[in-house]
């Protein structure tokens, strides 16, 4: 089967910087995809990796690391309106992928 | 550039009636999937489908749930009957190819009353 772990939820503070683990054990790998959801909205891109590294872009960066099975969205100069679950998706090869079950990051004043 | 569109956004029904559900995803987008999200979780793939045929449909309880997408545009979920438990929301994604970043629509809450 496949396996990727999130931590549930997440606190912080408004300008502060957050990291948002996600760890996999699958049968196949071909990219990792960082994905933002409001509540009650659809899934947006974020981000992908494939080698591993950190990929900037703006006020979010994602790493990965295929050795260890790990990634890691950060997230810098927190706004409320990211406030979101953060879904943390594995691209298994041959078209499919499989998605854990998201980190609900909530921002504070 | 239209994103995938989803109709409609809530459905309201008592068990055992059917269902269904439409998706248009972004064009030329060849890729279509449906998924089925439960409160507090991730998407969970019910059927993937690369131009009109269905390639991934393993997960896709097939005694009750159907789809298909006629000349590989646009798409069609139907659940027959549907039961309390089916109580979700239906994300309907799209992806240039198999594999790439995927759009989603923004779902269809349906509740199973």
């Amino acid at each position: 089967g496949q396996n990727i772990d999130q931590p549930t939820e997440m606190t912080a503070t408004e300008g502060a910087i957050v990291q948002i683990n996600c760890t996999y054990q699958t049968s196949g790998f071909n990219g990792l995809f960082w994905y933002q959801q409001h509540a009650g909205e659809a899934p947006t891109f974020l981000s992908y990796n494939v080698l591993d590294g950190l990929e900037e872009k703006g006020r979010f960066s994602s790493f990965l690391s295929r050795s260890k099975g790990y990634s890691y969205l950060l997230l810098k100069e927190l706004q409320m309106k990211d406030s979101a679950s953060y879904l943390c998706a594995v691209g298994l090869g041959a078209g499919k992928s499989t998605f854990g079950d998201g980190t609900t990051l909530t921002v504070k004043p | 550039e239209a994103g995938v569109v989803q109709s409609p956004r809530y459905k309201i029904i008592e068990k055992k009636q059917p269902v269904a559900f439409w998706c248009n995803p972004i064009s030329g987008h060849n890729t279509l999937y449906w998924y089925l999200q439960n409160l507090g979780q991730g998407p969970e793939l019910l059927i993937r489908y690369e131009n009109e045929e269905a390639v991934d449909d393993s997960q896709l309880p097939k005694d009750r749930f159907s789809a298909e997408r006629l000349k590989g545009v646009d798409s069609t979920l139907k659940i027959q009957p549907a039961e309390l438990g089916d109580s979700a929301v239906y994300l309907c994604a799209s992806s240039s190819h198999a594999g790439d970043t995927q759009y989603f629509g923004p779902g269809t809450r349906l509740t199973v009353l």
